[in-house]
């Protein structure tokens, strides 16, 4: 199975400032790489797919690159609202690992 | 643009069962694969089951031998058949949807989550 290694496990950050989270696969993985973002008390959210590629009705502020094994979401302009612990995940194989989450303190 | 329902879950002893649902509205269910993915306590989110729509059937190996998931297209629903409960399957279970897009599953619609406590 593909492991996850999300890094760093939290940070704290002001508003305005540009935030990266960075998710590491065991093995190469090509782009198959989401991350969501996940709110207390709330269904998480789907942010970016296919590594790259902004949701619909996700602001433009939050972007995501990487291929193979490394991967990265960034968030430019940090928001209150952006609060929230996001998770990378991979689909390249049939266990649709999760990483272990990133806790955003704005 | 859809929505899922999650219901089921509430207390259940160690080693008892229990069988939770999802709900879909507003897409056409059978043309999705389905999944369901749990938040223990203190813990990150962990997938746990999903069926795609030709009705093949995928499991973590924590879960595996222990959960059944299915589905019937007819009534968009999906169902996950839990058994041999431990206190480690404490959590809020929530279904999803997936979506492929570049290649990538993702999922894209999730339910409110439905909690299930063992003790």
């Amino acid at each position: 199975d593909v492991q996850m290694t999300q890094s760093p496990s939290s940070l704290s950050a002001s508003v305005g400032d540009r935030v990266t989270i960075t998710c590491r696969a065991s093995q190469s993985i090509s782009t198959y790489v989401s991350w969501y973002q996940h709110k207390p008390g709330k269904a998480p959210n789907l942010i970016m797919y296919a590594a790259s590629n902004l949701q619909s009705g996700v602001p433009s502020r939050f972007s995501g690159s990487g291929s193979g094994t490394h991967f990265t979401l960034t968030i430019s302009r940090l928001q209150p609202e952006d609060s929230a612990t996001y998770y990378c995940q991979q689909s390249y194989d049939t266990s649709w690992t999760f990483g272990q989450g990133t806790r955003v303190e704005v | 643009e859809g929505q899922l329902v999650a219901s089921g879950g509430g207390p259940v002893q160690p080693g008892g069962s229990l069988r939770l649902s999802c709900s879909g509205s507003g897409f056409i269910f059978s043309r999705f694969d389905m999944h369901w993915v749990r938040q223990g306590v203190g813990k990150g989110l962990e997938w746990v089951s999903g069926v795609d729509r030709p009705g093949n059937k995928y499991y973590s190996g924590s879960v595996k031998g222990r959960f059944t998931i299915s589905r019937e297209n007819a009534n968009n629903s999906m169902f996950l058949q839990m058994d041999s409960l431990s206190d480690g399957d404490t959590a809020v279970y929530y279904c999803a949807r997936t979506v492929v897009r570049g290649g990538a599953d993702s999922f894209d619609i999730w339910g409110q989550g439905t909690r299930v406590i063992v003790s």
